[in-house]
């Protein structure tokens, strides 16, 4: 069926440091991927995009890798600061856009 | 430009009791989406709208019901609430479907006891 599998579930690195989060998708019609941050308490906010045409975006410390071969996608965030602890989903165009179950960041300072 | 809101924030039911949640979005987009979210689980689609007077069904249906008179609002039914619909609802729009960014409302608690 149509998923989007993400790991790891959580992920505490030092301030500084580099984080990277993995998702999987099943459908190779997908075209289209986004990330999600989500503050604690808060909505869902765009941090990053990325199209089928592209294998990478950035963004200032965040980039987003694609290989659309192998059906997996990569939100890498560097110079980690404790304002990234949050929690962040990636996505996938379906019929629908289907959400990771997310991925639980701790930046610790 | 408030962008996308809903209300209520917070709500109890006792279970068989209905509510309806409403969201508005002041961006003019075409497609409208409620999604529920629990834990470990990701956000899940519940139904959604290409546009005014449409309606589909999406990931998860059962038990809620949708409308969308206006453009600008959709409508979050529940008839006969059940513990199981325990969660944060979410409802966002978008500009195009599937191929653009979705703007999410803050959110709104339901609980069901």
């Amino acid at each position: 069926g149509e998923n989007v599998e993400q790991h790891p579930s959580t992920l505490s690195v030092q301030e500084g440091d580099s984080a990277v989060i993995k998702c999987t998708y099943s459908d190779s019609a997908s075209n289209y991927f986004p990330w999600y941050k989500q503050e604690l308490g808060k909505r869902p906010q765009l941090i990053i995009d990325i199209r089928s045409n592209v294998g990478e975006k950035k963004d200032q410390r965040i980039a987003v890798t694609l290989n659309k071969t192998a059906k997996h996608f990569s939100l890498h965030i560097t110079e980690t600061q404790p304002e990234d602890s949050a929690v962040y989903f990636c996505a996938a165009n379906f019929a629908d856009m289907r959400f990771g179950a997310g991925t639980r960041l701790t930046v610790k300072p | 430009n408030a962008g996308v809101t809903q209300t209520p924030k917070f709500r109890v039911l006792k279970t068989g009791q209905s509510m309806t949640l409403l969201c508005a979005q002041d961006m003019n987009h075409e497609y409208m989406y409620w999604y529920r979210q629990d834990p470990g689980m990701g956000l899940r689609l519940i139904h959604y709208s290409v546009g005014e007077g449409t309606t589909a069904k999406g990931e998860v249906p059962d038990g809620y019901n949708v409308s969308r008179l206006k453009k600008q609002n959709f409508l979050l039914g529940l008839e006969s609430a059940a513990p199981s619909q325990t969660s944060v609802y979410f409802c966002a729009s978008s500009f195009d479907r599937g191929q653009d960014e979705q703007f999410f409302g803050p959110g709104t608690r339901l609980t069901v006891l």
